[in-house]
């Protein structure tokens, strides 16, 4: 079982924002700034989209953005794109024996 | 670029040991940062399984006992070897870059394709 909790989906209408949590503990994202994002297409590889819980890689859309509050991290995707319906996973360092975690994972459809 | 790709058997018998390998392309593997694997069960999530860098290893704390990561230089290359294995490991394996200095600021911006590993007599 995944350390850290996603909604299993999420959907929206294009144009709309969604915005998919990712809840752990204080042993992880609520002890770190370091939660990352990945997207991922099926049968594709994971694609980080977001890291150090708000900074977004270069070539990835301003559309996507993170934050953090407590125990809790969001992904925010605003403008809701065709494109954008895939599987998105958190993750983050842990402090116990685990060491590092993913999240559950959120599948994003575009009604 | 940099790009990274995972090659190895794609079956492996029950009790027998997984080997995988990950080549590194346009960057010198010695230079700096992580390298780890993460797998993904068929229709699952991402479990991140370890990382290796020129200053240590990182395991997940379950597989430890039987995960084994390691660096090989002059290939420029990395390697995983996971024994004894059962169904359970039946996953797409991706090799994967880490940056950040230590485990508590890592991600992952750079993953090999996956290749499907198999267990299975």
């Amino acid at each position: 079982q995944s350390a850290l909790t996603q909604p299993a989906s999420v959907s929206g209408s294009p144009g709309q924002s969604i915005t998919i949590s990712c809840t752990g503990t204080s042993s992880d994202i609520g002890g770190s700034y370091y939660v990352s994002w990945y997207q991922q297409h099926p049968g594709k590889a994971p694609k980080l989209m977001i890291y150090d819980v708000s900074n977004r890689p270069s070539g990835v859309s301003n559309r996507f953005s993170g934050s953090k509050s407590g125990n809790t991290a969001s992904l925010t995707i605003s403008g809701l794109q065709a494109e954008d319906e895939a599987d998105y996973y958190c993750s983050s360092y842990t402090s116990t024996s685990t060491l590092y975690v993913f999240g559950s994972g959120t599948t994003v459809t575009v009604l | 670029q940099v790009q990274l790709q995972e090659s190895g058997p794609g079956l492996v018998k029950p009790s027998e040991t997984l080997s995988l390998t990950c080549a590194v392309s346009g960057y010198s593997i010695s230079s700096a940062y992580y390298w780890g694997w993460i797998r993904q069960p068929p229709g699952k999530g991402l479990e991140w399984i370890g990382t290796v860098s020129h200053s240590g290893t990182y395991y997940k704390s379950s597989l430890k006992s039987r995960v084994t990561i390691s660096v090989d230089t002059s290939k420029n290359q990395f390697s995983l070897k996971l024994n004894s294995v059962t169904a359970a490991d039946t996953a797409v394996y991706y090799c994967a870059r880490a940056v950040g200095a230590t485990p508590e600021n890592w991600y992952f911006d750079l993953w090999g394709r996956g290749t499907l590993v198999t267990v299975s007599s």
